[in-house]
């Protein structure tokens, strides 16, 4: 089975910190998203990968940057935390072939204080 | 990509009925996709019906796509309260530059004991 692997599952950061989130996946996706999912707001996509070192911007890229040095590692950075990047965050990773799932992990609880 | 719009937004049922749940979109897709997500969690991939496929099963899921009508819809027969969970349709349109899903505010199914 996929396995997506998200470093935390709760993490409290304060206002203004540079905060680092971390998502790692088993099956040598070339794909990788980020999500960030708010009530009444769905899944948005932030920002995502079809390569190493290849990124491209989502639906709400701003206050976030990416890294993809590795295939299997896809890092969401958020520059200087705010209160309105309390979230959800879903970290996601897809083959290319056709008529492929998604495979999320578990997600990571994000609250700026 | 295109995002799917689920409906009902909400539905409580009791255990042992059956739960129906329905997925709009707009243009021609490749597939369409069934997620469930369990409160606090990630998404987990249901079942995948391709365009040339009418009806899916998997174990207590049913999924019917009628591509004339651009509508899909899920049913899960004779519930658990261990169904309770968002689910969610991602529609794939032909080519989906970036190989991402989208999805939207889901449906929320709450099955009572």
């Amino acid at each position: 089975d996929v396995k997506v692997t998200q470093s935390s599952r709760y993490l409290v950061k304060r206002t203004g910190e540079k905060v680092f989130l971390e998502c790692v996946q088993d099956m040598d996706h070339e794909n990788m998203f980020w999500y960030r999912q708010d009530p009444g707001l769905g899944l948005r996509l932030i920002y995502f990968s079809y390569d190493v070192k290849m990124k491209e911007k989502g639906d709400i890229p701003e206050g976030y940057s990416v890294s993809r040095e590795k295939k299997e590692r896809f890092s969401l950075i958020l520059e200087s935390a705010s209160t309105n990047q309390t979230s959800m965050y879903l970290c996601a990773s897809r083959g290319i072939r056709v008529n492929q799932p998604q495979h999320f992990g578990d997600g990571t609880r994000l609250s700026i204080l | 990509s295109q995002q799917g719009e689920e409906d009902p937004q909400a539905l409580s049922i009791q255990e042992g009925e059956n739960a129906t749940m329905n997925c709009s979109y707009k243009t021609s897709i490749n597939n369409l996709q069934w997620y469930r997500q369990n409160s606090g969690r990630g998404l987990v991939h249901l079942i995948l019906i391709r365009s040339n496929e009418r009806e899916k099963h998997s174990g207590r899921l049913r999924v019917t796509l009628d591509t004339s009508k651009k509508s899909s819809s899920l049913l899960i027969t004779a519930s658990r309260a261990a169904d309770t969970a968002s689910y969610f349709c991602a529609p794939e349109p032909f080519n989906n530059a970036g190989n991402m899903l989208t999805f939207g505010g889901g449906t929320r199914l709450m099955v009572k004991p």
